[in-house]
C-alpha cells in the first residue's frame, strides 16, 4: 500500500542539527512532489518545505529558510530534511507528505517524527 | 504570504447536527484551497481538494464550496467519527499556508 515512514527525530540542544528521513513505498516516488509539514505541540499545521520531482524546484517557509535543507534520492525512494541551527520553536512533529499532483494538496502523509529542541 | 483565517476556532455540536466552518484568504486564491481532517495523535487526512472536490473514499456528508477569498466547509449530519480538528490550506502562493484549525467537539 501507499506509505510514507519518517525517522530521525529526537532530542537536540538549541543550535544543534538533525536529519530527518522519509521512506516511501507503494507508489512511483520519482513522479511526485514531496513536502515537509510540522506541527508544534498543541498547535496547528505549518508547511515547511517542498521539492519537485527532480529536485530542481525547492521552496522553504520563511521560518526555516537558511537553516533547513530539503533533498530527495529517487533511487532510494527517500526524502530528507537537514535541520541546522535548531531553535526551541522548531520543536514539533514533522510529517512528510506527498503532493497530489504538484504543489497543491497533500494526499498521503507519514505518521510523523517528533523533534524536541531543548537544553 | 497569504494568510488563512478559519472560524470558529472551536465549536460544540451533537451527532446529527449540520456543521459549517469558514475559511477566509487574505487575497484572491481562486479555487486553490483544500480541507483536511485531523484526529488526536494522527496525521491529517485530505477530504476536499480544489475547493469543492471530494477526495475518493470520503463520505458524501462532507462538502465544501467557495472561490476567491471566502470558502465554506460543511458536514451535513455530524457522525461520532467526525469529531476532530479541520484545517483549510491554500496553494495559490508557492509558500503554502494553513488556516488555524477548527476543533469540532461533542456537545
Amino acid at each position: 500500500q501507499v506509505q510514507l515512514v519518517e525517522s530521525g527525530g529526537g532530542l537536540v540542544k538549541p543550535g544543534g542539527s538533525l536529519r530527518l528521513s522519509c521512506a516511501a513505498s507503494g507508489f512511483t516516488f520519482r513522479d511526485y512532489y514531496m513536502n515537509w509539514i510540522r506541527q508544534a505541540p498543541g498547535k496547528g499545521l505549518e508547511w515547511v518545505s517542498y521539492i519537485s520531482t527532480s529536485g530542481s524546484a525547492i521552496y522553504y517557509a520563511d521560518s526555516v529558510k537558511g537553516r533547513f535543507t530539503i533533498a530527495r534520492d529517487n533511487a532510494k525512494k527517500s526524502l530528507y530534511l537537514q535541520m541546522n541551527s535548531l531553535r526551541a520553536e522548531d520543536t514539533a512533529v514533522y510529517y512528510c507528505a506527498r503532493g497530489q499532483t504538484t504543489v497543491d494538496a497533500f494526499d498521503v502523509w507519514g505518521q510523523g517524527t517528533m523533534v524536541t529542541v531543548s537544553s | 504570504d497569504i494568510q488563512m483565517t478559519q472560524s470558529p476556532s472551536s465549536l460544540s455540536a451533537s451527532v446529527g447536527d449540520r456543521v459549517t466552518i469558514t475559511c477566509q484568504a487574505s487575497q484572491d486564491i481562486s479555487n486553490f484551497l483544500n480541507w483536511y481532517q485531523q484526529k488526536p495523535g494522527k496525521a491529517p487526512k485530505l477530504l476536499i481538494y480544489d475547493a469543492s472536490n471530494l477526495k475518493s473514499g470520503v463520505p458524501s456528508r462532507f462538502s465544501a464550496s467557495g472561490s476567491g477569498t471566502d470558502f465554506t466547509f460543511t458536514i451535513s449530519s455530524l457522525q461520532p467519527e467526525d469529531f476532530a480538528t479541520y484545517y483549510c490550506q491554500q496553494y495559490d502562493d508557492l509558500l503554502l499556508t494553513f488556516g488555524g484549525g477548527t476543533k469540532v467537539e461533542i456537545k
